[in-house]
């Protein structure tokens, strides 16, 4: 069974400094990784993915993660927080379920990020 | 853009009612899915939906819990008879048929069983 770990529950960092949120898994196969983000009152919000090819993926809101195998990780970082980046973050895994699909997310317990001025 | 929509926002119920969550998936899409969110712990998946069937269910999603497409737009999660730990965020996902689509997610429908 696939499971995720963040072992941050809460970072602050202040406003224009870098950020990298953890995130390690556990698949038997390669996986597909997500991030989500959550403001308060609001869904999950896709901000990247990784299905195969380039372990450097872009996401929106000029986040980035990388996928590393070696290490089972699959980390979020920005170089510049924005004060509006302050919510909650999730990293998911997704279960293959046939050529390239996949069925349910693995969350983890999320990470959330306070941003000083 | 489009989006995923759960009513109500926030349901309050006592033990043992019956509660019925809502969810407009987007319209072309055909997977749909029910997560749960308990206060401080992590977002798990309770069910999927494809081609007007259940294609997996977690262990929490007993016979308490059912699923309905009612018609073309309407997803629904029904607790029959709700237990305190039911309490909790309920999320509704979709996403299209065909390979690397995402899961959108709605906002969310908070039950709380008093």
């Amino acid at each position: 069974a696939q499971s995720v770990t963040q072992p941050d529950i809460h970072i602050t960092v202040s406003e224009g400094a870098s950020l990298e949120l953890r995130c390690n898994y556990s698949y038997g196969a390669t996986p597909y990784l997500f991030w989500y983000v959550q403001s308060p009152g609001q869904g999950l919000q896709l901000l990247l993915k990784y299905f195969s090819g380039d372990t450097l993926v872009q996401g929106i809101k000029g986040f980035e993660a990388e996928f590393k195998r070696s290490q089972s990780s699959f980390n979020l970082r920005k170089p510049s927080v924005h004060w509006s980046d302050a919510a909650e973050y999730f990293c998911a895994v997704g279960a293959r379920a046939g050529g390239t699909s996949y069925g349910k997310l693995t969350f983890g317990q999320g990470t959330i990020l306070t941003v000083h001025p | 853009e489009p989006e995923v929509t759960q009513t109500p926002s926030h349901q309050v119920t006592q033990m043992g009612q019956e509660v019925i969550l809502r969810c407009v998936p987007i319209s072309n899409h055909l997977y749909f899915y029910w997560y749960r969110q308990i206060l401080g712990q992590k977002v798990e998946f309770l069910v999927s939906f494809y081609n007007n069937e259940i294609s997996e269910k977690s262990e929490i999603f007993d016979d308490q819990f059912s699923v309905e497409r009612p018609d073309g737009s309407n997803f629904t999660l029904k607790i029959r008879s709700t237990k305190l730990e039911d309490s909790a965020m309920y999320f509704c996902a979709s996403r299209k048929d065909g390979p690397k689509n995402i899961q959108y997610f709605g906002a969310g429908t908070r039950l709380s069983v008093l």
